[in-house]
């Protein structure tokens, strides 16, 4: 099956500081997507990228689909102690399959 | 609510009993997905429903795990004969036609 690999595993910074994760994929994906897990609760969407090559932000937040559609980077920029949890990737396939393949996350935390 | 709804919000039960884990999609979504999220590790797909069209099982670790999809809406996912390695937060999606995917905060299964 496909595989994502995701990294860094966990990343501790200092509040202020740029952040930058990503995935890598040994086969393509059409649509990538990154989400946010706080503990105790399910993951929320932050962004979609649809397209290759697309480059998407949302606040503070930055993603891009890679060219070759096996990759993707998020980037958070000015860290803040909120952004702490647990980032994922998350990956659709060609074809009628709908089920996403996620990355293992990255845990972010972000120290004062 | 607006959300994806899941119940229980937590279940421990006793190895070999059977459970049932409910799902209410955001109203309207055509698409309802359930994954398994072991600890500290990524989303592992388990089904897949869309409108009345056949369910897509292949992510179904044994046949101890069923799951339906009443009216197109609600779905209950069952694990029959509960071992130990069941433990983990299951998780429902929900999503319309080629949107993205939005969770629930998952029923933690705890197998004494």
């Amino acid at each position: 099956g496909q595989q994502l690999n995701q990294s860094p595993q966990s990343m501790f910074i200092q509040e202020g500081e740029d952040v930058s994760m990503n995935c890598t994929s040994s086969s393509i994906f059409n649509t990538w997507l990154w989400y946010k897990q706080d503990p105790g609760e399910g993951p929320v969407l932050l962004i979609a990228l649809y397209k290759a090559g697309e480059l998407t932000s949302n606040g503070r937040l930055t993603a891009q689909f890679g060219i070759t559609r096996k990759d993707s980077f998020l980037n958070i920029s000015a860290s803040i102690p909120s952004d702490v949890g647990i980032y994922f990737c998350a990956g659709q396939p060609p074809g009628s399959a709908r089920q996403l393949t996620f990355g293992s996350g990255t845990q972010l935390t972000v120290l004062p | 609510g607006a959300g994806v709804s899941q119940s229980p919000s937590n279940k421990v039960t006793e190895k070999g009993k059977d459970v049932e884990l409910r799902c209410d999609p955001i109203s309207g979504h055509t698409a309802l997905y359930w994954y398994r999220q072991s600890l500290g590790q990524g989303l592992e797909f388990l089904i897949y429903f869309q409108g009345n069209s056949a369910p897509d099982k292949s992510g179904l670790p044994s046949d101890r795990f069923s799951a339906e999809r009443t009216g197109g809406s609600v779905s209950t996912l069952t694990i029959q004969r509960t071992q130990q390695e069941d433990s983990a937060v299951y998780l429902c999606a929900s999503s319309d036609s080629n949107q993205p995917q939005h969770f629930g905060d998952g029923t933690r299964l705890s197998i004494l």
